[in-house]
């Protein structure tokens, strides 16, 4: 099984900040990444999928980055609707595998 | 709008069965690969299992590989998934998940459920 491992566990961040989050594959995964992003008590919801394409409906303050094995989720300008916890998942082979989270709070 | 709405959640002893559902609507069911992915009280997201458009084909975690069944009937455009041999650590809220139509997109989940709870314990 691929391993997704993210970096970091968690952040503290004010709003307007620029976040960035790491996610690495212990085998090369071409560029099958997708990221989610999960709020307290509720579904994940798709952000970006093949590593930087954002999906429909997502505002444009998100970004991905990355092939092979290193990827990187950034947020420009972080807002109040963004505290929450980011996942890596890599579509690449079966199991699909997620990273452990990378939980963004308020500072 | 995509919608999927889970069922049959609720308590069970070890050793026990369920049997979650997912209704879908508002895309063409029948093209599009299904998922089940779970998440266990404060920790992190966790595939179960996948079943192609067809249902042909479907793929398990070793985790619950010959305990678990997922299956689909798409003249109902619904999602199951056969729990059984239930353990303590199947505990979750088990979510179900829209892939893509084919290929490496089948492991990729555009839309989610909102979670159903399956609690294991005596």
């Amino acid at each position: 099984d691929i391993q997704m491992t993210q970096s970091p566990s968690s952040l503290s961040a004010s709003v307007g900040d620029r976040v960035t989050i790491t996610c690495r594959a212990s085998q090369i995964i071409s560029s099958y990444l997708n990221w989610y992003q999960q709020k307290l008590g509720k579904a994940p919801k798709l952000l970006i999928y093949d590593a930087s394409t954002l999906q429909s409906g997502v505002p444009s303050r998100f970004s991905g980055s990355g092939s092979g094995t290193d990827f990187t989720l950034t947020i420009t300008s972080l807002q109040p609707d963004d505290f929450a916890t980011y996942y890596c998942q890599q579509s690449y082979s079966t199991p699909p595998t997620f990273g452990q989270g990378t939980k963004v709070e308020i500072k | 709008e995509v919608q999927l709405l889970e069922s049959g959640e609720g308590l069970v002893q070890p050793g026990g069965s369920l049997r979650l559902s997912c209704a879908a609507s508002g895309f063409t069911f029948s093209d599009y690969a299904m998922s089940w992915v779970r998440q266990a009280p404060g920790k992190g997201l966790d595939w179960v299992s996948t079943i192609i458009n067809s249902g042909g084909s479907t793929y398990y975690a070793d985790s619950v590989k010959g305990r678990f069944t997922i299956s689909r009937d798409n003249s109902k455009n619904t999602l199951s998934l056969q729990m059984n041999s239930l353990r303590v650590e199947d505990t979750a809220v088990y979510y179900c998940a829209k892939g893509g139509t084919s290929g490496r997109e089948k492991r990729r989940f555009d839309y989610w459920g909102q979670g159903g709870l399956v609690t294991v314990s005596s």
